[in-house]
């Protein structure tokens, strides 16, 4: 049962236009998100999160919109670089129940295009 | 940055043999390291959570004999595969945390095993 889920295995996107990940989950219990991005042949690195108790939460080219209603949560990068051609996990943990792990989805591998 | 590395990146062995996996924070103390599993084209998933000095807790699902975590220091932690067979094969990621916050976990590059 996939708890996190990103449906779009991959994105294509203009250099300089805005690109915008996806992710939906299903636990109610979720209350803290995290965006990873992964290069080849290294582990995700930590990009941004988002508590539960927000809606938006902003890093420079990076910003986290989080519907807790619809239960999906978006990333968007402006302008996308041809640094960001990456795969990016959307990550999940309920940080109310003591828990230490994450729950990711498949992923979406973002290509930036010059 | 943090940083952890893992090792071996690459291994293969054959069936029935026992694999071990090290993960090691290189700058920072971890007191709390994670394994993942990722099959292709699926998501990470958490197989169990270890605490330098303690029993590791593993996720449901997991058979605790048969993935053996070690936490034997603060910068050290081993998952051996015990008697790996072919459906064993997959991408093991380690990860730890170098605070209590989520946003200091750091994950190693990963260990593709491959069980003939």
């Amino acid at each position: 049962d996939q708890q996190v889920k990103q449906n779009s295995p991959s994105l294509s996107v203009q250099e300089g236009r805005i690109s915008i990940l996806n992710c939906d989950y299903t636990n109610s219990m979720f209350d803290y998100f995290l965006w990873y991005k992964k290069y080849p042949a290294e582990g995700p690195t930590f990009l941004i999160s988002i508590s539960s108790i927000k809606d938006k939460n902003e890093d420079g080219r990076f910003t986290v919109f989080l519907n807790k209603s619809a239960k999906h949560l978006s990333l968007h990068i402006v302008p996308s670089q041809p640094g960001d051609s990456a795969v990016y996990f959307c990550a999940a943990t309920y940080l109310g129940g003591g828990a230490d792990g994450l729950t990711f989805g498949k992923g979406t591998h973002l290509i930036i295009q010059p | 940055g943090a940083v952890v590395s893992q090792h071996p990146s690459w291994v293969i062995c054959k069936s029935g043999t026992s694999v071990k996996i090290e993960c090691r924070s290189l700058d920072f103390q971890a007191t709390t390291m994670f394994w993942y599993r990722q099959f292709p084209k699926q998501s990470l998933m958490l197989m169990a959570t270890s605490n330098e000095g303690s029993k590791a807790t593993y996720e449901q699902g997991v058979e605790k004999d048969k993935f053996l975590i070690n936490h034997a220091s603060l910068t050290l932690s081993t998952l051996t595969v015990t008697s790996a067979h072919p459906e064993d094969s997959s991408f093991y990621i380690c990860s730890a945390r170098a605070g209590t916050s989520m946003e200091t976990q750091y994950f190693g590059p990963g260990t593709r095993l491959l069980v003939l």
